[in-house]
């Protein structure tokens, strides 16, 4: 089936720092890609959609300079946290549809410190 | 927008008990309404999924139900085990556009 491969899958860095979070579908194509934001026993919180060579949409409230993303190809959307800080710690989880459905990639576990 | 609520929070059968899980929607042009199962520090996995046009559909121990009218859907874990034991995250999608999850049942199967 479909995978989406995300890395890493734990980082800690120290405030005031970047951290860029890679996503990538393995066998498929992906035009659009969508990133998440889940704190500790939430559901998940759509923050943007990124578009294969184009301007991500972000969802109401989220910072677009802070969480920069870029989808340069078909497989690949990154998103960076910039200038990050404590309150930026959470889980992060990527997903592509390749058909009808989702797949989400294994997530990322943000810790700045 | 869509909402989706999602019910209980929290669940606990015994082994081989059934399990079900209950989520409502809002937007009636929802048409798409999938099951994730999420193991801690894991991303989602779907577990079964269930299109507008049928009522019902089964995968061995799992099954989803869905009415359209009261605009609810179900989930169903027969003969449960241990590693059931997991989040569960209902969602609904109208047309093309983005998922919406509900907020999630912990399901505890004791051994």
């Amino acid at each position: 089936g479909a995978v989406v491969s995300q890395h890493p899958s734990r980082v800690i860095c120290k405030s005031g720092t970047s951290v860029k979070i890679e996503c990538r579908s393995l066998d498929f194509q992906a035009t659009t890609m969508f990133w998440y934001r889940q704190f500790p026993k939430q559901s998940l919180m759509l923050m943007a959609t990124s578009n294969e060579g184009s301007k991500a949409t972000y969802e109401q409230g989220v910072e677009k300079d802070k969480f920069l993303i870029n989808h340069a190809s078909l497989t690949l959307s990154t998103l960076t946290v910039t200038s990050a800080h404590p309150e930026d710690s959470s889980f992060y989880i990527c997903s592509a549809s390749p058909t009808d459905g989702y797949t989400f990639g294994s997530g990322t576990r943000l810790t700045v410190v | 927008g869509e909402n989706v609520e999602q019910h209980p929070s929290t669940l606990s059968v015994q082994e081989g008990d059934s399990a079900v899980i209950k989520c409502t929607y809002s937007d009636s042009a929802s048409n798409y309404f999938p099951w994730y199962k999420q193991e801690l520090g894991k991303g989602p996995q779907l577990i079964i999924d269930i299109r507008s046009n049928v009522g019902e559909k089964k995968d061995q121990r799992i099954a989803v139900t869905l009415n359209k009218t009261a605009k609810h859907f179900s989930l169903h874990i027969t003969e449960t085990q241990p590693e059931d034991s997991a989040v569960y995250f209902c969602a609904a999608r109208a047309g093309a556009n983005n998922l919406f999850f509900g907020t999630g049942t912990r399901l505890t199967v004791i051994p």
